[in-house]
């Protein structure tokens, strides 16, 4: 089974406008973490936001916020505002425990290409 | 220079050649990671450096050999690849504070090989 599942291969979103972009994720951990990045068509992984599974708040960072439902075991980012530098792909990561000597893995989803049209 | 750096960003090789991925980080971080990442498919990692030691070696093929001479600088060393092995090649970093901790990790430009 996939431990992290973005149904969305595309979104477009009208700039100016809120976009949601699915995240779901599977895990028997009781503590894990939950990224999400930006990779525009110049291929960087640029961080957005994370959520760690005791954090009772949504995260939130600027124009980007996570709605986080643990019961469903959803990660939601939420995009307001859009703006057209928007548009690129968008990967929701989960990062379960920790590695013995150190650093920890990075499970990625599928990812979602937004477009943020006029 | 700030952040993780790459290079080269682009890189076309035969197979029967030697080539090396560099990979910088200027973030004061203790651990180093390679991804790979082909078209339609999940990053997938490779390895992972913790204090300058292996701690993870995902199953790769021995034609990328890692070497991480300190906590800044990160090779992956290419020999007699395949033309499957063709995809983006990412480094990040981050800072491992204990096993529980956020450790963000932060990636570089990434470097784009074919391989023909």
């Amino acid at each position: 089974a996939q431990k992290i599942t973005q149904t969305q291969p595309g979104m477009f979103v009208q700039e100016k406008e809120a976009v949601t972009l699915d995240c779901t994720y599977d895990t028997s951990d009781q503590s894990y973490g939950l990224f999400w990045y930006k990779q525009p068509s110049s291929g960087e992984m640029i961080f957005l936001i994370y959520q760690g599974s005791y954090d009772e708040q949504n995260a939130t960072e600027g124009r980007y916020s996570l709605n986080f439902q643990k019961a469903r075991k959803s990660a939601n980012l939420v995009i307001s505002a859009s703006q057209l530098g928007d548009s690129a792909m968008y990967f929701c990561a989960m990062r379960e425990g920790g590695l013995t000597g150190g650093g920890n893995k990075l499970t990625f989803g599928t990812g979602t290409q937004l477009k943020v049209e006029l | 220079e700030t952040g993780v750096t790459q290079t080269p960003r682009h890189l076309v090789m035969g197979m029967t050649n030697k080539k090396s991925l560099k990979c910088e980080q200027h973030l004061g971080h203790n651990a180093m990671y390679w991804y790979k990442q082909s078209a339609k498919k999940p990053l997938e990692l490779m390895f992972v450096y913790s204090l300058e030691e292996r701690v993870e070696n995902n199953s790769v093929p021995s034609r990328f050999s890692p070497e991480c001479p300190n906590s800044s600088h990160l090779f992956l060393h290419l020999h007699t690849l395949q033309p499957e092995d063709s995809a983006l090649y990412l480094c990040a970093s981050s800072q491992v504070r204990g096993r529980a901790s956020t450790d963000t990790q932060y990636f570089g430009p990434g470097t784009r090989l074919t391989v023909l």
